[in-house]
């Protein structure tokens, strides 16, 4: 059973306001919610993580509701140089657990 | 400059042939992975390793092998034994392996075997 769900795909023209959504049901106590940005042909890297409420740093803004079971990832503004992969994952903060990359949500900026 | 470094970024093998993929990191981190990433698709975990000298199967560990001698260094074989070797390989690496901590990527080796 997959731990996330997000989109496989989107579109935005550059200029505009992204905002990605990540389902999470089973979202455990001790799961961190994180996002990282892969570009083709080069390691995935890390955007942004949050427990609850809302984060926000230079790059992006990650919302998330009291109940955690889902989480927006939002891209302010986008360029045609954020088009990438996004990948949605729970990090379990309690000890190790293998971590699992789906096929992530591919956006596409339009100029 | 801190990082992780894979080398070559091509490699091209024949069938039948041993490689070993590099990966060295200045980070100081006790945590190194391994994944294997397909067009198309996610990432897969091949290996990983906590400490020096010790390592663990991933999802997909058959017909790869590794080592951990020194912490900054987590070398990958890709053996004979594995029967789709073509793929982009990636080196991670976090502070310490319990799972929230951010995973530090190499820039990757694609691998063409032919």
């Amino acid at each position: 059973l997959a731990k996330t769900t997000q989109p496989i795909s989107m579109d935005s023209y550059e200029g505009q306001e992204v905002n990605i959504t990540c389902s999470h049901n089973n979202i455990a106590t001790n799961d961190y919610i994180t996002w990282y940005q892969q570009f083709p042909s080069q390691g995935p890297r890390f955007i942004i993580q949050g427990y609850k409420t809302k984060v926000t740093n230079e790059v992006a803004s990650l919302f998330i509701p009291a109940d955690r079971k889902s989480s927006t990832l939002s891209l302010p503004r986008v360029s045609l140089s954020d088009t990438a992969v996004y990948y949605c994952l729970l990090l379990y903060s309690g000890g190790y657990q293998k971590v699992t990359f789906g096929i992530g949500t591919k956006l596409q900026v339009i100029p | 400059d801190g990082g992780i470094t894979q080398s070559p970024k091509y490699l091209f093998r024949k069938e039948g042939q041993n490689v070993t993929l590099s990966c060295e990191q200045n980070l100081n981190h006790d945590a190194m992975y391994w994944y294997r990433q397909d067009p198309g698709q996610g990432l897969r975990l091949i290996y990983y390793s906590q400490i020096v000298n010790d390592f663990q199967k991933g999802d997909i560990a058959e017909g790869y092998s590794v080592s951990r001698e020194k912490k900054e260094s987590f070398p990958l074989t890709v053996t004979s034994a594995q029967k789709n070797p073509t793929a982009f390989y990636l080196c991670a690496s976090s502070t310490q392996l319990a799972g929230s901590y951010e995973q530090y990527f190499g820039p990757g080796t694609r691998l063409t075997v032919t």
